[in-house]
């Protein structure tokens, strides 16, 4: 079936780099995709979301990027922190539904 | 409250058991969801409420595992003749609209099956 996944599940960065997760997806049918961020013994916890028709947006310290062509997201986080060091899920969407169906996650690390 | 809340945190049941896990939502979200999350793994759909009715229970693995909203607020998740498989972090979430984006999770309860 059709599955939402990530291509690296760690990945270690040193505190003030900049981060970059990526996501694949497989379902051309979703047009609205999610990143959660998800610290231990917690729930996910929304990031940034953007639609399948931009291809760019901003947060404070984080960037989404939307690939339709190769349907491929990234998540840039800049300067990163200690504090951002979790699970970075994504997950994808239909703006006319309501499920969410997530990748398995990766698990970011931040040394200082 | 502020946020949605999920009871007990943590749930250790022998095999066999029943048990109840509870979703209190934020204060007027009328939509309600439960997922279920495996360790490393990332969260899968269970059920979808809205207001009282379950909207959508196709997520639900099988007959032992029911849901109730009976006053369009709290949740209970309910899981008879529980097995070692089912061991895993149950969230909860609610939102205003259908969108994620709109989605505020819980901790989550995480249940263990002995």
């Amino acid at each position: 079936g059709e599955s939402v996944g990530l291509h690296l599940p760690t990945l270690s960065v040193q505190e003030g780099d900049n981060s970059i997760i990526n996501c694949a997806y497989s379902n051309s049918a979703s047009d609205y995709f999610i990143w959660y961020k998800q610290e231990s013994g917690k729930g996910p916890q929304f990031i940034i979301d953007i639609r399948s028709n931009m291809d760019k947006r901003q947060g404070q310290r984080v960037t989404v990027l939307l690939n339709k062509t190769v349907k491929h997201l990234s998540l840039q986080i800049a300067a990163t922190q200690p504090g951002d060091s979790a699970v970075y899920f994504c997950a994808e969407a239909r703006l006319s539904g309501y499920a969410l169906n997530f990748g398995k996650g990766t698990s970011l690390l931040v040394t200082p | 409250g502020a946020g949605v809340s999920q009871t007990p945190s943590n749930k250790v049941t022998e095999k066999g058991k029943y048990v109840e896990l509870r979703c209190d939502p934020i204060s007027g979200h009328t939509a309600l969801y439960w997922y279920r999350q495996s360790l490393g793994q990332g969260p899968e759909f269970l059920i979808y409420f809205q207001g009282t009715g379950a909207a959508d229970d196709s997520g639900l693995p099988n007959d032992r595992f029911f849901a109730v909203r009976p006053e369009g607020s709290v949740s209970t998740l309910k899981i008879q003749r529980t097995e070692r498989g089912d061991s895993a972090v149950y969230l909860c979430a609610s939102s205003l609209t259908r969108q994620g984006d709109g989605y505020t999770f819980g901790s989550g309860t995480r249940l263990t099956v002995v």
